[in-house]
C-alpha cells in the first residue's frame, strides 16, 4: 500500500510568497529524502533528515518520525523553484536503504 | 557530488524485443537501485543491490532481471519487452549505512512499440 502519502499534489505561487509542502507515512519511517526534479528530469538532492530540521537557502525542512510526517518550507519563492517535488521515506523494517516515494507535488511559480 | 550515469538516456525498442538499460557509480557505494517513473505513481523500486554479484526483487520486479557485476554497474534487463514497459528509469546509489542518501542518475526513457 502507499505509505506515503504526500500533499498537495499540485501549487501555484506567486514569485516572493512562501508555502509548504507536506509528507505523511503511514508506518515507522527512519528517514526522509527530499528531491527537486526539474524540467529536463533530473532529480536533485535536497535534503536528508533522520530527526529535526535542516535548511539551506530559502528551503527549509523538518522530519518529525514520532508524529509521521515531513514538511518542505520554501520562502520567497523564485521561478527556478519550478518543478516536481518528492519526498522519499526509509521505512522501519524495509530492507536497508530502500526508499518509497510519494506521489509528488508539481510546483509553479508565477512571475 | 555523488556521480551515477546511465546509458542510454533514451531508447526505442520493439514488443518482444531485449532491452538492457546500463548504470555506472563512480562513488564506491555498495548499494544500487533501479527504479520507474509512471505519472502519477512516483518512483516505484524494481532490483536492488547489496554489491557485486547480489540483486534482490523491490516492489515491482516481474518483467525484469538485474545484474550487478561489479561495484560500478548494475544493469537492467527487459528480456521480452512489452508496451506496458515504456517509462522513466533511473538508477540511484547509495551506502545505506553511514551515508544513508540515494544519489540518481539522470534517467532513460523507454518506449517500447
Amino acid at each position: 500500500g502507499d505509505q506515503v502519502e504526500q500533499s498537495p499534489s499540485a501549487l501555484s505561487l506567486h514569485e516572493g510568497t512562501s508555502s509548504a509542502l507536506r509528507c505523511n507515512f503511514t508506518t515507522t519511517t527512519r528517514s526522509v529524502q527530499w528531491f527537486r526534479q526539474n524540467s529536463r528530469g533530473s532529480l536533485i538532492n535536497l535534503f536528508y533528515l533522520a530527526s529535526g530540521t535542516k535548511e539551506n537557502g530559502r528551503l527549509k525542512s523538518a522530519f518529525d518520525s514520532k508524529e509521521l510526517y515531513s514538511t518542505l518550507h520554501i520562502r520567497d519563492a523564485q521561478l527556478e523553484d519550478s518543478g516536481t517535488y518528492f519526498c522519499a521515506a526509509r521505512v522501519s523494517g524495509s530492507a536497508l536503504g530502500r526508499l518509497h516515494f510519494g506521489a509528488g507535488t508539481q510546483l509553479i511559480v508565477i512571475p | 557530488e555523488a556521480a551515477v550515469t546511465q546509458s542510454p538516456r533514451n531508447k526505442v525498442a520493439v514488443t518482444g524485443g531485449k532491452v538492457t538499460l546500463s548504470c555506472n557509480q563512480t562513488n564506491n557505494h555498495n548499494n544500487m537501485y533501479w527504479y520507474r517513473q509512471d505519472t502519477g505513481h512516483g518512483l516505484r523500486l524494481i532490483h536492488y543491490s547489496y554489491g557485486a554479484g547480489s540483486t534482490e526483487k523491490g516492489d515491482i520486479p516481474d518483467g525484469y532481471k538485474a545484474s550487478r557485476p561489479s561495484q560500478e554497474n548494475f544493469s537492467l534487463i527487459l528480456e521480452l519487452a512489452t508496451p506496458s514497459q515504456t517509462s522513466v528509469y533511473f538508477c540511484a546509489s547509495g551506502d545505506g549505512g553511514g551515508r544513508p542518501e540515494q544519489y540518481f542518475g539522470p534517467g532513460t526513457r523507454l518506449t517500447v512499440l
